[in-house]
């Protein structure tokens, strides 16, 4: 039973790129969710992606994007990245967008922004 | 105020030993609550749903409590394996459709020989 995967694992960009991490759901789960982890913090909401639209976001400015395909994969897109974006970043999947459903982590990705 | 506040910690526990620790939350509106554990650099990992009449798998205890706005998680005989970072998460926005967790900052809990 395939869990979460996220890609890449670990990445290295600088001030002002552009950034696109991707996320497969734990098999038979049809909603994504992404959430930013700063060190020595919890997991902070981005969006959620069910039925490739974004239903519900965090307080994330629009240089934080989205998108999920008919498979259920999501991306995570940044734009003109900060240094203050170097996080963890966390895919949760779950069955449906209820919340008493509880979601599933993937690895992450790690982002440095130098 | 947060919206969901735990003790950061850390609990030190000598093994064998019972830790028990709180997270409160803001919206008595809020339905569905969950334990995770995070180990170091890690993804969370769900531990336990937390439901209104309480819980226990294992050694794992957990408690919520509506009218004082806080849940619990208590650890029996603690091993040197449950050295972990334990999240409360807490779903705070049940009228609308969705699922989004918001996390309280994790409580620390390190059991020493």
């Amino acid at each position: 039973d395939a869990g979460v995967t996220q890609s890449p694992t670990h990445l290295i960009k600088t001030r002002g790129q552009q950034v696109t991490l991707r996320c497969s759901p734990k098999s038979g789960h049809d909603t994504v969710s992404w959430y930013q982890q700063a060190l020595g913090q919890g997991p902070q909401f981005i969006f959620q992606y069910y039925e490739e639209e974004e239903r519900q976001r965090g307080n994330f400015p629009d240089r934080f994007s989205g998108h999920q395909f008919p498979n259920y994969s999501s991306e995570l897109n940044v734009n003109a990245l900060l240094l203050g974006d170097s996080a963890l970043y966390l895919c949760a999947s779950s069955l449906g967008d209820r919340e008493y459903q509880p979601q599933h982590f993937g690895d992450g990705t790690r982002l440095s922004i130098l | 105020r947060k919206e969901v506040e735990q003790d950061p910690g850390p609990f030190n526990v000598p093994e064998g030993a019972t830790v028990a620790f709180n997270c409160t939350y803001s919206n008595s509106a809020s339905q569905s609550f969950f334990w995770y554990r995070q180990d170091c650099r890690k993804e969370p990992k769900l531990l336990m749903s937390v439901y209104s009449s309480g819980n226990e798998d294992g050694r794992f205890t957990a408690q919520l409590n509506r009218a004082s706005q806080y849940i619990s998680l208590l650890i029996r005989d603690s091993k040197l394996s449950d050295s972990a970072t334990y999240l409360c998460v807490v779903n705070l926005n049940p009228i609308a459709a969705g699922n989004k967790l918001t996390f309280g900052g994790g409580t620390r809990v390190l059991v020493k020989p």
